[in-house]
């Protein structure tokens, strides 16, 4: 089945360290995003890439980094620069033209 | 209804009863709708969508209007079930694969 998905489903970080969060879509997608979701609020954009090795800031971007060296693959690395990381993270990927997204089950990154 | 920037409003529904949920967009320039359902720990799903050309589709238990005057956008899900307890996200396109979501309404079933 066509689908993405995001790995691991739940991430711990020690105060200092960078952790990078998993995105891979077997959809053929051209465009993957990353979201942030914190509780009782909605989504706000990180990064997104239209074409592989692209890709372009968001709202957020401060703190995080990405690639997109590979069509299906768009990881995600929270850097020590976060100051706030916990959060619930979504990918989502889509194909030009059609405007809406397929989104991935969500990483909940939690700093200890 | 949603909208950007507030914090998340609830509605509390009966079982078998409609529901109907409320969106404000912003950008008059938006040409294209969707509606997401989020439940608890999850990744959204799409439950339906609409293109500015009209003003009712109509899916499986569920039809969302698209007011264009007033920029306003409902959903509305009919014989609502305990299934249908989740975060609902109204989102906004103005084209080129962007998508402006709204903060969401959580909608609880009550048995």
């Amino acid at each position: 089945d066509g689908g993405i998905t995001q790995s691991p489903k739940y991430l711990f970080r020690k105060e200092g360290q960078n952790v990078t969060l998993s995105c891979e879509q077997n959809l053929n997608h051209d465009a993957m995003y990353w979201y942030r979701q914190d509780p009782g609020q909605g989504l706000r954009l990180i990064y997104y890439s239209q074409i592989v090795n692209d890709f372009q800031k968001g709202d957020i971007a401060e703190g995080y980094s990405v690639s997109r060296e590979k069509k299906e693959s768009f990881p995600l690395t929270v850097t020590s620069a976060q100051k706030n990381p916990t959060a619930f993270y979504l990918c989502a990927s889509s194909i030009p033209g059609n405007y809406g997204y397929t989104f991935g089950s969500g990483t909940r990154l939690t700093v200890v | 209804g949603e909208s950007v920037g507030l914090h998340l409003p609830t509605l509390s529904v009966q079982e078998g009863d409609n529901s109907i949920i409320n969106c404000a967009y912003s950008n008059s320039a938006s040409d294209y709708f969707i509606w997401y359902k989020q439940e608890s720990g999850k990744g959204p799903q799409f439950i339906i969508d609409i293109r500015s050309n009209m003003d009712k589709r109509q899916g499986q238990r569920v039809t969302v209007l698209l007011n264009k005057t007033v920029k306003h956008l409902s959903l509305q899900i009919a014989a609502t079930q305990p299934g249908d307890s989740a975060v609902y996200f109204c989102a906004e396109s103005p084209g080129a694969n962007n998508l402006f979501f709204g903060t969401g309404t959580r909608l609880t079933v009550i048995p």
